[in-house]
């Protein structure tokens, strides 16, 4: 099986624009959750979903938002960039909740 | 107080040592815990899932949780330079889809 895959892997933005990025989960995992990892905070969850429903909501602000799509693929937005938003953005899928996620490679942003 | 304490590290073993890597938690209704490596420019890899109180082995790798005093650990016997890694616990907060991840501690083997 496929692992989960992020695209792109690198990005550099410049404050003030928005990006997307992409995530493909394990080929039957219909839970997919990011997180956001920096130096700084560590792991940080941002959003959860399951069967095209966000379920749960990290502690950031909504310039960040999410969607998953039917096929279970899932995209994450951010708006009006801030210098503070360079991290790397991880993507992890799981089957059911009693199973552990695989995180992707991530996509990492840079803001300048 | 964090919700997951972990101590950053780094910490530095010899070749062959067996490591030890500690959280504590705050939440008795905690009931998942899982261990992640991550290597520098990847994604964290899940090395081991518990549920319950005890020990669980995986080849060189046990994972012990201790409920009654809200602690978890990962041991590491043999320990390899491929081992060197950033190891970071993280708890299944049931019933709202996350996970709690600790600052993580980064191990070096030395050969």
């Amino acid at each position: 099986k496929a692992g989960v895959t992020q695209t792109p892997r690198y990005l550099i933005k410049t404050r003030g624009q928005q990006v997307t990025l992409s995530c493909s989960p394990i080929s039957g995992h219909r839970s997919v959750s990011w997180y956001q990892q920096t130096p700084g905070q560590g792991l940080q969850f941002l959003f959860e979903y399951f069967s095209e429903t966000q379920r749960n909501k990290g502690n950031f602000p909504g310039r960040f938002s999410g969607r998953q799509f039917s096929n279970s693929r899932s995209e994450m937005n951010v708006s009006t960039l801030e210098l503070g938003d360079s991290a790397l953005y991880l993507c992890a899928s799981r089957e059911g909740t009693a199973d552990g996620y695989t995180f992707g490679s991530g996509t990492r942003l840079t803001v300048v | 107080q964090k919700e997951v304490e972990q101590d950053p590290g780094p910490l530095s073993v010899p070749e062959g040592a067996i490591v030890s890597l500690n959280c504590t938690y705050s939440n008795s209704a905690f009931q998942y815990f899982m261990w992640y490596r991550q290597y520098s420019r990847k994604g964290p890899e899940l090395l081991m899932y518990t549920y319950s109180s005890g020990n669980k082995e995986d080849g060189r790798f046990t994972a012990q949780v201790d409920k009654s005093s809200k602690y978890i650990s990962l041991f590491i016997r043999d320990s390899q330079p491929s081992d060197s890694a950033t190891y970071l616990c993280a708890i299944d907060t049931s019933g709202t889809y996350k996970y709690i991840f600790g600052t993580g501690t980064r191990l070096k083997v030395l050969a």
